[in-house]
């Protein structure tokens, strides 16, 4: 079955960095886009970036672009968000999807259980 | 950037009743809008997808709908797993957006 399981949170100094990982199973990860969405405490749901299946392509919310930095190795079955620079307003709970393209539409079928980071001084 | 705004933002309702939740994009987005079903302490789960198309496994009871900049999710029969957070979505363009989200008590 789908499988998606992040890691890499926990609790960060302002400024400091973060790598998280997002590591997938039962299906061809080579295939498809993989998205990371985030949710701060008590909030809604806030697109963060995406990369394409292949990497030829990675796009950023206007909040984390120039500090936050997505890449997939195919070979590992892994998606990567590298979050340098972080703020406490960067503090929410992180989540991968797998996500469907098709035209000019794109959906997350799955997504992990989400890890927690918390930047806070 | 493209908003999505959601309406009602929470609402009140009984297992058996019909609930409708819709949602206004700031331009037009053709047909790329989803819609996200989020419980407590959980992952959200696709429901609706590109406007209308029901997600495996999802029970027909949801249905989307819409064009442009107005789309709906309606919820015929409300069952008690229901009660939950939904989110809309557009997938037209980046950055990506979600609506607010409506909360849907009992």
């Amino acid at each position: 079955q789908v499988q998606l399981v992040e890691s890499g949170g926990g609790v960060v100094q302002p400024g400091r960095s973060l790598r998280l990982s997002c590591v997938v199973s039962g299906f061809t990860f080579s295939s498809f886009d993989m998205h990371w969405v985030r949710q701060a405490p008590g909030k809604g749901l806030e697109w963060v970036a995406l990369i394409w299946h292949d990497g030829s392509k990675k796009d950023f919310a206007d909040s984390v672009k120039g500090r936050f930095s997505i890449s997939r190795d195919n070979s590992k079955n892994t998606v990567f968000l590298q979050m340098n620079s972080l703020r406490p307003e960067d503090t929410a709970v992180y989540y991968c999807a797998r996500v469907v393209r098709l035209s000019s539409s794109s959906w997350a079928e799955y997504w992990g259980q989400g890890t927690l980071v918390t930047v806070s001084s | 950037d493209i908003q999505m705004t959601q309406s009602p933002s929470s609402l009140s309702a009984s297992v058996g009743d019909r609930v409708t939740i819709t949602c206004r994009a700031s331009q037009s987005i053709s047909r790329s809008s989803n819609w996200y079903q989020q419980k407590p302490g959980k992952a959200p789960k696709l429901l609706i997808y590109a406007t209308s198309n029901l997600q495996t496994g999802v029970p027909s009871r949801f249905s989307g709908s819409g064009d442009g900049t107005d789309f709906t999710l309606t919820i015929t029969s409300l069952q008690p797993e229901d009660f939950a957070t939904y989110y809309c979505q557009q997938s037209y363009s980046t950055p990506l957006t979600f609506g607010g989200g409506t909360k849907v008590e009992i």
